[in-house]
């Protein structure tokens, strides 16, 4: 079956303590990308991969890693996690950054920074 | 840059009446434009899309979308609605720019549709 994971689902930690949120899809896509989602602000753009080892900033990359060294996997990464960072987190993939119309969204990432 | 707006917060609509969900673009040069749904705790589902040609755009679950450059609109419209309609929905433009190439999406921030039984 084709799809996007994202682990954990949900996550509560404290501010300051890195933490990693992983993405994985399988479909051999080439283009991935990183969103928030908060209340009253739709989706933002993280960031984005083109492909293996290429990585750019979307709108709003502040307190945010990530890397690329396989073409499945684009960690998130929060070196050290503030409060304004609490919200819904969605990794996506599509087959190239020319039909992101149509990528693939994960199931969502939870998380309560405190 | 390119915007999005999505001016109602909610929508509420009773079953088997029609239903429209707004949605206006601001970009330089052409858009492409795009509605995707989101069910409870789940991830986004692409709806349809609008490139070119014929500004009536017919999408997955008998959802439509008229573009109207004029206005700079891009409106969602199903003629009956169901409950199982009940969701967030969201609009997206991405331009294509004069390199020939195109923009990252921007989305709304989203409309929720209750459809009332």
């Amino acid at each position: 079956e084709a799809q996007v994971t994202q682990n954990p689902r949900y996550l509560i930690t404290v501010t300051g303590k890195k933490l990693t949120v992983t993405c994985s899809q399988n479909m051999n896509h080439e283009y991935m990308s990183w969103y928030r989602q908060d209340p009253g602000l739709g989706l933002r753009q993280i960031y984005y991969s083109m492909n293996v080892e290429v990585t750019d900033k979307g709108d709003v990359p502040e307190g945010y890693k990530v890397s690329r060294k396989e073409k499945r996997n684009f960690p998130l990464i929060l070196e050290s996690p503030s409060p304004n960072q609490t919200s819904l987190y969605f990794c996506a993939s599509s087959y190239s950054a020319g039909d992101i119309e149509t990528q693939y969204f994960g199931p969502g990432t939870r998380l309560l920074v405190l | 840059a390119q915007s999005v707006a999505q001016p109602e917060d909610q929508v509420n609509v009773a079953e088997g009446n029609p239903l429209t969900v707004k949605c206006t673009y601001s970009v330089s040069g052409n858009p492409y434009l795009f509605w995707y749904v989101q069910y409870p705790n789940r991830g986004l589902q692409f709806l349809l899309k609008y490139i070119t040609g014929d500004n009536l755009v017919k999408g997955s679950y008998g959802f439509e979308a008229e573009f109207n450059k004029s206005q700079t609109s891009f409106h969602l419209k199903k003629p009956s609605a169901l409950v199982s309609d009940s969701a967030l929905y969201f609009c997206a433009v991405r331009a294509l720019n004069s390199g020939g190439g195109a923009d990252g999406l921007t989305f709304g921030k989203g409309t929720h549709l209750i459809i009332q039984p």
